[in-house]
């Protein structure tokens, strides 16, 4: 299947500070979806990202489209206790399903 | 306002066990799909389907069956269960195109 490279794999940050994660794949995508996923819980959209070079805000999370089209990064600001969870990127394949990374895993120290 | 709901919750079953993952949808999605999430391996699609009566294989279908009778129903079948096959299941759906994933909470289930 598709490989997503996402890193790193997991982050200790103090709560105030930011945090920058990326994933890059191997091949050319036309979609970039980024989910965080909260114990016990399935994944939820954060941001969507359908056009090269793209930037997208929402909130305290900034997300951008790689402008080779292979990689995307996802920015959090201020980080507070609630964005601890594990955060995914995820591209379509020429077939149209979705393919993941293996996710970084925040923890936050208040 | 329930999006994907997935039944049960938790599961536990004896290597050889079949059963049942239900998962339904209300959003009217033409696309769902079945994954599962082990550590540090992220998501792996097993089975998928654009539309009642159609499916389809992902990276990972073996010992897994699927059926899409309704739009809204997607359950995953494991004939013969293996302790391979621990693991959170989650279900998937979204509409036409690239539109995102809405994604169920998961099942946890447990083989011995």
């Amino acid at each position: 299947g598709q490989q997503l490279n996402q890193s790193p794999q997991s982050m200790f940050i103090q709560e105030g500070e930011d945090v920058s994660m990326n994933c890059t794949s191997s091949s050319i995508f036309n979609t970039w979806l980024w989910y965080k996923q909260d114990p016990g819980e399935g994944p939820v959209l954060l941001i969507a990202l359908y056009k090269a070079g793209e930037l997208t805000s929402n909130g305290r999370l900034t997300a951008q489209f790689g402008i080779t089209r292979k990689d995307s990064f996802l920015n959090i600001s201020a980080s507070i206790p609630s964005d601890v969870g594990i955060y995914f990127c995820a591209g379509p394949s020429p077939g149209n399903q979705f393919y993941f990374g293996t996710g970084t895993s925040l923890t936050v120290i208040p | 306002n329930a999006g994907v709901t997935q039944t049960p919750k938790f599961q536990v079953l004896k290597t050889g066990q079949s059963m049942t993952l239900q998962c339904a949808q209300d959003m009217n999605h033409e696309y769902m799909s079945w994954y599962r999430q082990d550590p540090g391996m992220g998501l792996r699609l097993i089975h998928y389907s654009v539309g009642a009566g159609i499916t389809d294989q992902g990276e990972v279908p073996n010992g897994y069956n699927v059926s899409r009778s309704t739009t809204e129903d997607f359950p995953l079948r494991l004939l013969s269960a293996a302790p391979s096959q621990t693991s959170v299941y989650f279900c998937a759906s979204r509409a036409q195109g690239y539109s995102p994933l809405h994604f169920g909470n998961g099942t946890r289930l447990t083989v011995t």
